[in-house]
């Protein structure tokens, strides 16, 4: 079972480069999650969805974007890339509101900004 | 505004002893709890949950205790093992927030053979 899968998993990036982060579930997910783990800290949630073609800011939203065409892919786009998002992302999936059940998620994609 | 904190950085048990991990949350609307576990290199997975209408869910050797009117609730691990090593993360839903969830920092737990 791949459950929700994050590519890439390591990626080093230069100030004011852009990059784009993967997430795909094979769950058939309505929900999806993107979050950011920094050292110490909690998780902190940057966007998410409750379904193709809706999305909404979580806590942390500044600097990024994503889009939900497909039930199964959830991409999060860093735009102008900045030291302060340097952190380790979290893609998650669920099938009810996170709310009123798990959320499942992937394994990380750690991104360093020099 | 930290509305989900766990004191606790880190926790060191003994093999077969008891583990209690500790959470504290400010906002009065959350009515939805949950216990993530973690270990190195991997994402988060579920352990337990409890509603606000409940004082307590039991899952084998895993028991949350919810105090609403102290807005506190912990995790028991009874009796600890060392694949229990890994850091715990408290997170709350509910009011305002929906269907967000809001994560405490994580407590590591260390769980010594």
């Amino acid at each position: 079972n791949a459950g929700v899968t994050q590519t890439p998993k390591f990626r080093i990036l230069k100030i004011g480069q852009s990059m784009t982060l993967q997430c795909t579930q094979d769950m058939n997910h309505n929900y999806m999650y993107w979050y950011r783990q920094d050292p110490g800290m909690g998780l902190k949630l940057i966007y998410y969805s409750v379904g193709a073609g809706i999305t909404d800011k979580g806590e942390v939203p500044n600097g990024y974007n994503v889009s939900r065409s497909t039930t199964e892919d959830f991409p999060l786009r860093l735009e102008l890339a900045a030291p302060s998002q340097t952190s380790v992302y979290f893609c998650a999936s669920s099938y009810r509101a996170a709310n009123t059940g798990e959320l499942f998620f992937g394994e990380g994609s750690r991104l360093t900004v020099l | 505004d930290q509305q989900v904190k766990q004191n606790s950085p880190s926790l060191s048990v003994q093999e077969g002893r008891i583990s209690i991990l500790n959470c504290d949350y400010t906002n009065s609307m959350f009515d939805y709890f949950l216990w993530y576990k973690k270990y190195p290199a991997e994402g988060p997975t579920f352990l337990i949950s409890i509603s606000s209408i409940k004082d307590k869910n039991e899952d084998g050797r895993f028991t949350v205790f919810l105090n609403k009117s102290a807005k506190h609730l912990s995790l028991h691990i009874v009796p600890s093992q060392p694949g229990d090593s890994a850091v715990y993360f408290c997170a709350a839903s509910g009011g305002t927030s929906g269907s967000r969830l809001t994560f405490g920092e994580g407590t590591q737990l260390t769980v010594n053979p």
